[in-house]
């Protein structure tokens, strides 16, 4: 695709129930990285992805949280038992290579809300 | 240490006028400081970014201004324009060190007034 894609755009749930987060990142980037974007601060890192393993799990908030991607292309961000403080934008971006010194292209969010 | 202060939180300028935003980090690891703006509803895109091995870039009305010894990055928009009414962020991060992430400040809401 053109760019980054994030389904759904919006998604209220009721507290205690499961959701899935998916991501489409740009055809052929090797780097995808998901990111949590809170009321009032900044983008917090959650995870990211290098092809299909995930070197670097250290931003998921606990183990309700957890995150895969298959065929080095699609990935599903989920939290199960949902709580209110999980309310928040969830950011996926994607990159030719790992982050560090190169372009990191965004999606436009999945904004999460949960009651 | 892996923070990256940001300030202020918000901003309002006249058209014309210059913006400017500031950084501040700890990590002397870091060595790639980027800046993100992102409008509503929409993700964060990429603006400019430096190293440190320069003390300015330039990039149209748009410079960030590195102070290696002080730790702090700024972001100056001169003769700003309504359509630069934004959410900006500024971000590090270090290859060096394998941190192959950034790490973003909270933001600065700017607003620039017709």
């Amino acid at each position: 695709g053109a760019g980054v894609s994030q389904s759904p755009s919006n998604k209220v749930t009721e507290k205690g129930k499961d959701v899935e987060l998916r991501c489409d990142p740009i055809s052929g980037h090797t780097a995808l990285y998901w990111y949590r974007q809170s009321l009032g601060q900044g983008l917090e890192f959650l995870i990211y992805f290098q092809g299909n393993s995930a070197p670097d799990k250290s931003g998921l908030p606990s183990d309700r949280f957890s995150a895969e991607r298959t065929g080095g292309s699609v990935s599903t961000l989920t939290i199960q038992r949902t709580q209110q403080e999980d309310s928040a934008v969830y950011l996926c971006a994607s990159s030719p290579r790992l982050f560090g010194n190169t372009e990191a292209f965004f999606g436009q969010g999945t904004r999460l809300t949960v009651v | 240490q892996q923070q990256v202060k940001q300030s202020p939180q918000s901003l309002i300028v006249q058209k014309g006028g210059i913006s400017i935003i500031n950084c501040a980090y700890e990590n002397t690891a870091f060595d790639y400081f980027p800046w993100y703006q992102q409008f509503p509803g929409k993700g964060p895109a990429l603006l400019i970014a430096i190293r440190p091995d320069v003390s300015e870039k330039k990039e149209g009305r748009f410079t960030i201004s590195f102070n290696k010894s002080a730790k702090q990055f700024s972001l100056h928009i001169m003769d700003s324009q309504p359509g630069d009414s934004a959410t900006y962020f500024c971000a590090a991060s270090s290859v060096l060190s394998g941190t192959y992430k950034y790490i973003f400040g909270t933001g600065t809401r700017l607003k620039v007034l017709a």
